[in-house]
């Protein structure tokens, strides 16, 4: 089976913090995801990483950074948290790119005040 | 218009009903299709995958009418542990993104 976890799955923080949001998958896929989602929004994606230090923005990468140092690990940085990244942040991994089932971790419900 | 589009529900059937669910899309070049299913403050799971001959998995039937641009799931014998938010994802010919439309939500009621 598929495994992706997430560092946390609740996490509070204050405005102005830098926040670090990490994934893991443990089946060697290539492509890795994070998404955020929001009531009436769905998810929608922020970053997108095809190979090890590679990273595509996708639809709202205002506010957010991404680092893919080592295959099996995406991580998801707010690089000064704001009142509006209130949300719940979750990660994916797919193997192949537009054709294949994504899996996701738990997800970090991340609050900032 | 979005992407894809779904009815949020929710749809309150009774145990053992039948219960189908549409969603339709805007992008005639759509080239993969899924149906996940999340349950309450839980990630999304797949349910399965859309084939274009349509598709059954026990007492779940996917269909996919690319002339009208729409999938669809059915669901017969609804059982309450399928009540959850079903997802539809679509993928585009030629990128790498999958397209969540928003979710209808399923409650089954005894």
């Amino acid at each position: 089976d598929v495994k992706v976890t997430q560092s946390s799955r609740y996490l509070v923080k204050r405005t102005g913090e830098k926040v670090f949001l990490e994934c893991v998958q443990d089946m060697d896929h290539e492509n890795m995801f994070w998404y955020r989602q929001d009531p009436g929004l769905g998810l929608r994606l922020i970053y997108f990483s095809y190979d090890v230090k590679m990273k595509e923005k996708g639809d709202i990468p205002e506010g957010y950074s991404v680092s893919r140092e080592k295959k099996e690990r995406f991580s998801l940085i707010l690089e000064s948290a704001s009142t509006n990244q209130t949300s719940m942040y979750l990660c994916a991994s797919s193997l192949f790119t537009g054709t294949d089932t994504q899996y996701f971790g738990p997800g970090t419900r991340l609050t900032v005040l | 218009r979005k992407e894809v589009e779904q009815d949020p529900g929710p749809f309150n059937v009774p145990e053992g009903a039948t219960v189908a669910f549409n969603c339709t899309y805007s992008n005639s070049a759509s080239q993969s299709f899924f149906w996940y299913r999340q349950d309450c403050r839980k990630e999304p799971k797949l349910l399965m995958s859309v084939y274009s001959s349509g598709n059954e998995d026990g007492r779940f039937t996917a269909q996919l009418n690319r002339a009208s641009q729409y999938i669809s799931l059915l669901i017969r014998d609804s059982k309450l542990s399928d009540s959850a938010t079903y997802l539809c994802v679509v993928i585009n010919s030629g990128t790498y993104k999958y397209i969540f439309g928003t979710g209808t939500r399923l409650k089954v009621l005894a």
